[in-house]
C-alpha cells in the first residue's frame, strides 16, 4: 500500500480564492510530481521536483506554483483559483534509482464555482 | 520523443471472457512500460511493469501484459473477467537515465456485463 496522501480530497469554492492542495509521502522518496486529470484525457505533468528547493514544470502549462522544502511534502497553489482550473490533480513520487514506478495519492478533485 | 497509444476508450467484456486492452508506445530507447489501474475517486495503482528481461510480465489480480519490441506493443490481458476489474486502466511508458520522465495514455474504461 502507497504511502501518499492527498488533501483535501474534494474541493468547491469560488472564484478567486486561493487554494493549496497538500501532498505528502512517508517513504523518503526524492522525486515528486503533480499531475493533472481531466475525464477521457491523459494525466498531464504539470510539475515536478527531484528533490528540496528544486522543483520544475511540467508539461501542461498551469498557473499553480508548488514548493519543496522537506523532502516529503509537495504542495501545490493556485493563487486565484478559476473555473479553468476545475480539474483532478494527482501527486505521485518515485524513489532514486527506479525504472519511473510511480507511488500515487488518491488525488484532489478541485472544482472552482 | 516518447508517445503512448490506447487502442478504445471503452471496453465492455462479459463476466467470465477474455480481457484484452491495447498498448501501442513509441520510444527513441528501450522503454520501460507500465499497466496502472483508477478505481472510481482513487489514484493510480501500478498493475504490472516491464523493465528489461522476460517480456511477458505478470500482475496482480491475475493481469498479465506481453512486451513486443517489433509491434512496438505492450497490450494487457486477463484470462476471466470479474465484476471488480471494472476500472480505468493506463498504460505508461518510460525512458531510462535522468528524470525518467512518464507518459500515459489516455486511458481505457474497462466494463464486466454481469
Amino acid at each position: 500500500e502507497a504511502d501518499i496522501y492527498q488533501t483535501p480530497r474534494y474541493l468547491v469554492i469560488g472564484t478567486g480564492k486561493k487554494i493549496t492542495l497538500e501532498c505528502s509521502q512517508t517513504m523518503g522518496h526524492d522525486k515528486m510530481y503533480w499531475y493533472q486529470q481531466d475525464p477521457g484525457m491523459e494525466l498531464h505533468l504539470i510539475h515536478y521536483s527531484y528533490g528540496v528547493n528544486s522543483t520544475e514544470k511540467g508539461d501542461l502549462s498551469s498557473e499553480s506554483t508548488v514548493s519543496r522544502i522537506r523532502t516529503e511534502h509537495f504542495p501545490l497553489t493556485l493563487e486565484s483559483a478559476r473555473p479553468s482550473h476545475t480539474s483532478q490533480y494527482l501527486c505521485a513520487s518515485t524513489g532514486l534509482g527506479s525504472t519511473g514506478e510511480l507511488f500515487f495519492g488518491e488525488g484532489s478533485r478541485l472544482t472552482v464555482l | 520523443a516518447q508517445s503512448v497509444t490506447q487502442l478504445g476508450s471503452h471496453v465492455s467484456v462479459s463476466e467470465g471472457a477474455l480481457v484484452l486492452l491495447r498498448c501501442n508506445y513509441s520510444s527513441s530507447v528501450p522503454p520501460y512500460l507500465f499497466w496502472y489501474v483508477q478505481y472510481p475517486n482513487q489514484g493510480l495503482q501500478l498493475l504490472l511493469k516491464y523493465t528489461t528481461g522476460a517480456t511477458l510480465v505478470k500482475g496482480i489480480n491475475g493481469f498479465e501484459a506481453e512486451f513486443k519490441k517489433s509491434e512496438t506493443s505492450f497490450h494487457l490481458t486477463k484470462p476471466s473477467a470479474h465484476m471488480s476489474d471494472a476500472a480505468e486502466y493506463f498504460c505508461a511508458v518510460s525512458e531510462s537515465g535522468g528524470y525518467q520522465k512518464v507518459t500515459f495514455g489516455t486511458g481505457t474504461k474497462l466494463q464486466v456485463i454481469p
